[in-house]
């Protein structure tokens, strides 16, 4: 399969605990993007990065949030002290280098109780 | 803010009945693109307008993008079982040509058998 993919797919973590998603994007795409989607809602753009260059990052990702992607491969997205608010799917989406059309992973669900 | 608006936000059609849903952007856009979730799923691409008063067709769904590039529909005939999901639209956020996109909140398509 040379989709995006995720992992972990199912996350329950208490309060208080960091937990880390990872990203592998489509192979040949050098666009890698994180967003944030919670029931009855679209997803929400959190950051962007083009190669290991993290270029934009969205006013939802609060300083508990950080994300990486050191080779210009996979990313992770980490969350620390997690909130109750953080309950969410994290989609992971590649894109190449032109055009804005998106193609998402599975994404990971993340439940804080 | 910029903003994507899409309705209705629920539709419960019988099956063999069509469907529209309708998407309003606050600003100008671009393009816009479709993406329909599965229930349990993430959003899978569908389409991308581009052109003024473009139209186009995948089987039997008909896409449609506005004159003034602020708003677009999604139409299915003849729904059947196959078509129940979420239908997001989305724009490129601002002037951006990568994937930071803005969603519509979706319409959420149940069909009786």
């Amino acid at each position: 399969d040379t989709g995006v993919s995720q992992d972990p797919r199912h996350k329950i973590t208490k309060r208080g605990q960091n937990v880390t998603f990872r990203c592998d994007p489509i192979s040949e795409h050098n666009r890698l993007y994180w967003y944030r989607q919670t029931l009855g809602q679209g997803p929400e753009f959190l950051t962007y990065f083009q190669n290991e260059a993290q270029l934009e990052k969205s006013r939802l990702l609060s300083d508990r949030f950080s994300a990486e992607r050191p080779k210009g491969s996979f990313s992770t997205l980490e969350i620390q002290r997690t909130e109750q608010g953080d309950s969410a799917m994290y989609l992971c989406a590649s894109s190449p280098q032109q055009g804005n059309t998106i193609y998402f992973g599975e994404g990971s669900w993340l439940t804080v109780v | 803010g910029q903003q994507v608006m899409q309705i209705p936000q629920y539709q419960h059609v019988q099956e063999g009945e069509d469907f529209t849903t309708y998407c309003n952007s606050s600003t100008t856009l671009s393009n816009i693109q479709w993406y329909k979730q599965r229930p349990g799923g993430h959003p899978v691409f569908l389409i991308q307008l581009v052109k003024s008063g473009e139209v186009k067709k995948q089987k039997r769904l008909t896409f449609q993008f506005g004159e003034a590039k602020k708003n677009s529909s999604l139409h299915i005939t003849a729904t059947q079982t196959t078509d129940v999901g979420t239908y997001f639209c989305a724009g490129p956020h601002g002037s951006s040509n990568t994937g930071k996109l803005i969603f519509g909140q979706g319409t959420t398509l149940q069909v009786k058998p």
